[in-house]
């Protein structure tokens, strides 16, 4: 099925430092969604969007619908321990269809 | 209840036994999907029910694959004949009340085949 482009695939970082990660796609979108799955979870939603050129922040995090409506990224600012996890892009449609998922940002937090 | 419920949350089993997983999604939720997620991989979608209106079972991989959803509420996906290519976590999202698409998931079921 369709995924989409996710990176970087896993990242290692010292904590307190700032983090970026993105998604790409061949396709429009008018909703993207941010969502972190921790280890035997499921994905847990941090941020949905849904305007084209929108930037919306939730605490630490922070992320954008691109202008192009085919990608968007997510900024995780002065990283901590709990940040640790796996960071899923999700692209879809309003009403209640199913979301196209990247194949994940795993992210370490060296304290 | 609060959350999406999904049992059982581990199921080991032999090649070519029939399983069945089961989702309970948040009361009042119209729309319930399912997804199979592999090791390392992101998210593929598998089928959805959205109120009355009969299932996308586009995402299906094969017809040893199959999901019900009774009463409007509880869902069960039945893997028949099961491969060792099936093992992968299941997930189970249920989403409503706005045109939002915000999807709230469970744990996941997590299927090995022996």
């Amino acid at each position: 099925g369709q995924q989409l482009n996710q990176s970087p695939q896993s990242m290692f970082i010292q904590e307190g430092e700032d983090v970026s990660m993105n998604c790409t796609s061949s396709s429009i979108f008018n909703t993207w969604l941010w969502y972190k799955q921790d280890p035997g979870e499921g994905p847990v939603l941090l941020i949905a969007l849904y305007k084209a050129g929108e930037l919306t922040s939730n605490g630490r995090l922070t992320a954008q619908f691109g202008i192009t409506r085919k990608d968007s990224f997510l900024n995780i600012s002065a990283s901590i321990p709990s940040d640790v996890g796996i960071y899923f892009c999700a692209g879809g449609f309003l009403g209640n269809t199913p979301l196209v998922f990247g194949k994940g940002t795993r992210l370490s937090v060296i304290a | 209840g609060a959350g999406v419920s999904q049992s059982p949350s581990n199921k080991v089993t032999e090649k070519g036994k029939d399983v069945e997983l089961r989702c309970d999604p948040i009361s009042g939720h119209t729309a319930l999907y399912w997804y199979r997620q592999s090791l390392g991989q992101g998210l593929e979608f598998l089928i959805y029910f959205q109120g009355n209106s009969a299932p996308d079972k586009s995402g299906l991989p094969s017809d040893r694959f199959s999901a019900e959803r009774t009463g409007g509420s509880v869902s069960t996906l039945t893997i028949q004949r099961t491969q060792q290519e099936d093992s992968a976590v299941y997930l189970c999202a249920s989403s409503g009340g706005t045109s939002l698409n915000i999807q709230y998931f469970g744990a996941g079921t997590r299927l090995s085949v022996l």
